[in-house]
C-alpha cells in the first residue's frame, strides 16, 4: 500500500514549456486535491476533485489544468511554465467526497523550478 | 488577507518539555481545525483535529485547545521528543458554498526539540 504517490520528485523547466505533473493513490479515496507550497507560505489549493470525473478550481487554479484520469489518478498540467510556478506541489486524496472530516493524505511531492 | 495565522515561524524546546504552537484565525465560518506535521522532503502528514464543538481534543501526547472566542487554538506536545522535530500547519475549513470543505493553512512553524 503505497499511499498517493508523485511523479516526478524534481523538474527544472524552461520559461513556456509545457509539463504535466502525476498523482496516483491506491486507497480508493473518492477525491483528490492539487496544492502549491512556497516558501515560507501555507499550503494553496489548486485544483480539486471530488469524484471522478468532476474537477473544480481552488484558491491559485490560474496557469493550471488538471484532469481526473479515473478514480486513481489526477494529473496537474502546466501549460505554458513561468517562474513564479516555482514551487513545492504536493498531490492529497481523501476518503469522502471532501466533508469537513475528512482527513486528507499527502504525497511526497514534486520540487518544480521555472527558470 | 491570511485567514490562518502562525505568528512563530520557528520554536525550539528541550526534550522531555512542553512545546507549545500556536495558531490564530479571522474567519468565523471556520469550524473544523487541523494540525498537520512535515517532516524534509516529504508531504504533510495528519496530526490531530478538533471541531468548534468541543473546546480540547487529546491524543497520546498531542492536545489541541480550541478558544472560539480568541479565535485561537494551540497544539500541545507532552513530553517533547527530537522526533518531534518538524514543520507544523494549522489549518482549517468550514461552512462555506458547495459540498467540499476546502483547508486553509498556515505559514508553519518549525519546532526543534533538543536533546
Amino acid at each position: 500500500n503505497a499511499g498517493v504517490t508523485q511523479t516526478p520528485k524534481f523538474q527544472v523547466l524552461k520559461t513556456g514549456q509545457s509539463m504535466t505533473l502525476q498523482c496516483a493513490q491506491d486507497m480508493n479515496h473518492n477525491s483528490m486535491y492539487w496544492y502549491r507550497q512556497d516558501p515560507g507560505m501555507g499550503l494553496r489549493l489548486i485544483y480539486y476533485s471530488a469524484s471522478e470525473g468532476t474537477t473544480d478550481k481552488g484558491e491559485v487554479p490560474n496557469g493550471y489544468n488538471v484532469s481526473r484520469l479515473n478514480k486513481r489518478e489526477f494529473s496537474l498540467r502546466l501549460e505554458s511554465a513561468a517562474p513564479s510556478q516555482t514551487s513545492v506541489y504536493f498531490c492529497a486524496s481523501s476518503e469522502g467526497l471532501g466533508g469537513r472530516t475528512d482527513t486528507q493524505y499527502f504525497g511526497p511531492g514534486t520540487r518544480l523550478t521555472v527558470l | 488577507d491570511q485567514q490562518v495565522k502562525q505568528n512563530s515561524p520557528s520554536l525550539s524546546v528541550q526534550e522531555g518539555r512542553i512545546s507549545i504552537l500556536n495558531c490564530d484565525y479571522t474567519n468565523s465560518m471556520f469550524d473544523y481545525f487541523l494540525w498537520y506535521k512535515k517532516y524534509p522532503a516529504e508531504g504533510p502528514t495528519f496530526l490531530i483535529s478538533i471541531s468548534s464543538i468541543k473546546d480540547k481534543n487529546e491524543d497520546g501526547r498531542f492536545t489541541v485547545f480550541l478558544n472560539k472566542s480568541a479565535k485561537h487554538l494551540s497544539l500541545h506536545i507532552v513530553p517533547s521528543q527530537p522526533g518531534d522535530s518538524a514543520v507544523y500547519f494549522c489549518a482549517a475549513t468550514g461552512r462555506g458554498g458547495g459540498s467540499n470543505y476546502k483547508l486553509t493553512f498556515g505559514k508553519g512553524t518549525l519546532l526543534t526539540v533538543n536533546p
